[in-house]
């Protein structure tokens, strides 16, 4: 699986749009983007996950460059309860499913 | 729907006892099972996935084992736990494209 790369922690004010980037320069053509969160203490919890267009859902949008070798994943009202690690990881389908996790974004929103 | 469980929450253990932790799925059938280990601090890793009954592979070698007795049973084992296993273990299953991660077991070895 590809190398990601993610800032270590962001701040945000809670009602505000937190904007979570992730690099992944060396993705393959059949490589996906998937975004993890993990909230203290708690297992890891699937938010999106895009191939090369934009997608959203009622959890978050995923936005990737035409390039594919960057994306941003947005929270569009942060609350509190969005505080947590996010994990950007590039993963093929046919890979076993298994995950690669990094140390992640460690994202503080603050009332 | 699906679930997953996982048990014991929270496990402290002295140095040199032997070790079981239980998944168990809910709603779906053959799934692939996976073990991982979150050391304090730190981000998670793979221990042992299972593509079915009696299928284990490692990923990370260690004094931990896994089994599969049935399709929607993974357990992880030592017969010797060391200081290094204490961490916070989830097991967790695929769904359609996505992992579904268990509550986890918090794991203190003294």
């Amino acid at each position: 699986d590809a190398k990601t790369t993610q800032p270590p922690s962001m701040d945000c004010a809670e009602g505000r749009a937190a904007n979570l980037p992730c690099n992944h320069s060396t993705i393959s053509g059949n490589e996906y983007v998937y975004w993890y969160r993990q909230i203290h203490s708690q297992g890891p919890q699937y938010i999106i996950h895009g191939l090369k267009n934009n997608e959203t859902n009622e959890m978050a949008s995923l936005i990737i460059t035409e390039d594919r070798k960057s994306s941003t994943l947005i929270l569009p009202h942060a609350t509190l309860r969005d505080t947590a690690v996010y994990y950007c990881i590039v993963r093929a389908n046919n890979a076993g499913n298994m995950l690669t996790f990094g140390g992640g974004t460690r994202l503080m929103v603050k009332p | 729907s699906q679930t997953i469980h996982q048990w014991p929450a929270t496990l402290v253990q002295p140095v040199g006892s032997p070790l079981s932790l239980e998944c168990t799925v809910e709603g779906t059938s053959n799934p692939n099972l996976y073990w991982y280990r979150q050391a304090a601090g730190r981000g998670l890793q793979l221990l042992f996935y299972s593509v079915g009954i009696g299928q284990i592979s490692s990923e990370v070698p260690q004094n931990l084992s896994a089994s599969r007795p049935q399709d929607r049973q993974f357990i992880l084992s030592s017969k010797k736990l060391l200081l290094s296993d204490s961490g916070f273990y989830l097991c967790a299953f695929t769904g359609a494209y996505e992992q579904y991660f268990g509550p986890g077991t918090r794991l203190t070895v003294t």
